[in-house]
Order: C-alpha cells, then structure tokens, then sequence
C-alpha cells in the first residue's frame, strides 16, 4: 500500500515563527503536493515537485516554500507564520513525471493541522 | 477558468437509504474525473475514476456516473452504513500541455449518516 506520511498531526505555533511541515512517501512517486484545506474553501495547491530540487507554484504560494532534497521527501515551510495560514495542510503524491498518464491518481498524508496564535 | 461545482453542499440521510452526490464541471481539455472520499480528520482517498469514454464505475456500494456532453457527474451510495460518513470531494483533471495535467478540486459534500 502506498504510505504517504507527515511529521505533525497537531501543531500549535505563534506568529512570527518559521514553521516546518515534513512529508515522506514511500512509492518512489516523482510527483508531491502540498494543500491546504479550509470550510467552504475546498483544497487548495500552495506548491507542487515533480522531481528533486524542482518546485513549482500552485495557486496560492504567497507566504510558503518548499523543499526537495529527496525524492521521497518534500517539506513547507512558513517562513513567518500569520494567523491567517491556520489551516489543515495535506500533503500528497503521486504519478511517474509530468507524463504521468491518465490516471493521475493523488495519495494524500493524514494532514497536520496547524493553528497560528 | 475551469471549476468543479459540487451539490448539495451537505446532507442528512438516515442509514440504509440511499442517495447521490453531484459534480457539474467546466473543465478542458478533459482528461479524467474522479471522486475521493475524505474522512472527519483523515486525508482523501479516491474511490473511482472515470474517463471520457466510460459513463459509469462501480466502487461497492458506490457507483459513480459520468456525462461528457453535460459535463456532470454523480456518486450514487447505496444502503447507506454510519461508515459513509464523511466528505466527498469531485476532481476533474484536464491536460495542460506538454503531457502534465492540471487538477480542479469540488468544494465537497459533507454526509451525514445518522441512525
């Protein structure tokens, strides 16, 4: 079974801190996500890698970055956190490359859900 | 501006009925649609997926139905258990070019299931 991992469940932050959330897979997927997800809002990208050390943008980047070093690996990171980026944040992965074919199908982590005060 | 507009947008049945979900899309160029189920705590999990050239997929109890013309689509839950309880969430992927895809997300349906 594909195992899809993150570092936190709960997370209570204050703002201003530089905040880490960490996600492993362990399908040897090119691709990894991270979400976040608000009532009434649905799932959002914040950023997407489809291979080590690429990144790309996804709909709401502004206030976060990531990071892959490994392939198995991909990490967030709130570089000052602000109230307003209290939110459940999933990750996912999925799919061989960008030619990842018609079924694209995404394998998400439980999520972490992070509370800035 | 592709979107994914899901309905209702929450709903009370009683267990052992049974009801359905829908997803109306504008989406293009379509790929594929699929429909994940997401726990009260838990990240989604897909139960079907459907393409354009299949109308209807069976997951169980679940049985998704898809209409490429009228771009809609429903998820069909049968005798209805406690378990079912959750969120059910509509994605429609779309090609956007160079062989990568991009995902549009429902907003999702909030189920409830109550004795």
């Amino acid at each position: 079974d594909v195992k899809v991992t993150q570092s936190s469940r709960y997370l209570v932050k204050r703002t201003g801190e530089k905040v880490f959330l960490e996600c492993v897979q362990d399908m040897d997927h090119e691709n990894m996500f991270w979400y976040r997800q608000d009532p009434g809002l649905g799932l959002r990208l914040i950023y997407f890698s489809y291979d080590v050390k690429m990144k790309e943008k996804g709909d709401i980047p502004e206030g976060y970055s990531v990071s892959r070093e490994k392939k198995e690996r991909f990490s967030l990171i709130l570089e000052s956190a602000s109230t307003n980026q209290t939110s459940m944040y999933l990750c996912a992965s999925g799919g061989q490359g960008l030619l990842a074919g018609v079924y694209n199908e995404q394998f998400f982590g439980p999520g972490t859900r992070l509370t800035v005060l | 501006k592709n979107q994914v507009e899901q309905s209702p947008q929450s709903l009370i049945i009683l267990e052992g009925k049974n009801c359905t979900l829908q997803c109306n899309y504008t989406v293009s160029p379509f790929s594929n649609l699929r429909w994940y189920k997401q726990d009260t705590g838990r990240g989604p999990v897909s139960l079907t997926i459907m393409t354009f050239s299949e109308n209807t997929k069976s997951n169980g109890r679940y049985t998704a139905t898809l209409d490429a013309d009228t771009k809609q689509s429903s998820l069909h839950i049968t005798a209805s258990q406690l378990s079912d309880s959750a969120s059910y969430i509509c994605v429609v992927s779309a090609h956007s070019g160079a062989g990568s895809y991009q995902l549009t997300f429902g907003k999702g349906t909030k189920l409830s299931v109550i004795p």
